[in-house]
């Protein structure tokens, strides 16, 4: 099947600083990656879709400033916190899609988890 | 904002028995889609059913769709303790997915 893998699987940074998490598609290109949040005991909130080449398409009430998307190649996708805050602290998950597969596939990383101190 | 309702927020039950998770939707849909997640890991995915399906089967777990009352609901049969996990329905719209806010299951051995 197809395989997402995240890095690091876990992070822990200093308040002001900036952390890069990468979504990376293993076995598949993917033409669409999608960056998802989930705090503690919640479900997972949408906050941006990436394509390929592309500027990424950002949710309604996500900074695009703050969190900075790269889709640069076919499966590679970063997602870049700046400045953190601990109200960033969360479960960052990405999830790929391609072309070839069906369009409501998404396969989804392992998650990383952010903490600031 | 997420659309997806799901009750109830948390079930416990004994191994053996039948677990059933409700989700709600509110707009159309193209398909709606079950995951499993364990305790800080990612999304597993169990199983989807189009909108043009009522019900769809796949081992010991069984999905019924039913599109006039905007709902789902995911039945899992003969639970096993391994089976503890959130269950999260998520509701398609194009390659957009929305996800319920996730039973937390607790199967007791």
């Amino acid at each position: 099947g197809a395989v997402v893998s995240q890095h690091p699987s876990w992070v822990i940074c200093k308040s002001g600083t900036s952390v890069k998490i990468e979504c990376r598609s293993l076995d598949f290109q993917a033409t669409t990656m999608f960056w998802y949040r989930q705090f503690p005991k919640q479900s997972l909130m949408l906050m941006a879709t990436s394509n390929e080449g592309s500027k990424a398409t950002y949710e309604q009430g996500v900074e695009k400033d703050k969190f900075l998307i790269n889709h640069a190649s076919l499966t590679l996708s970063t997602l870049t916190v700046t400045s953190a805050h601990p109200e960033d602290s969360s479960f960052y998950i990405c999830s790929a899609s391609a072309l070839s597969m069906s369009s409501y596939e998404q396969y989804f990383g392992p998650g990383t988890r952010l903490t600031v101190t | 904002s997420q659309q997806g309702e799901e009750d109830p927020q948390a079930l416990s039950i004994q191994e053996g028995e039948n677990a059933t998770m409700n989700c709600s939707y509110k707009t159309s849909i193209n398909n709606l889609q079950w995951y499993r997640q364990n305790s800080g890991r990612g999304l597993v995915h169990l199983i989807l059913i189009r909108s043009n399906e009522r019900e769809k089967h796949s081992g010991r777990l069984r999905v019924t769709l039913d599109t006039s009352k905007k709902s789902s609901s995911l039945l899992i049969t003969a639970s096993r303790a391994a089976d503890t996990a959130s269950y999260f329905c998520a509701t398609a719209s194009g390659s957009r997915l929305t996800f319920g806010e996730g039973t937390q299951l607790t199967v007791n051995p």
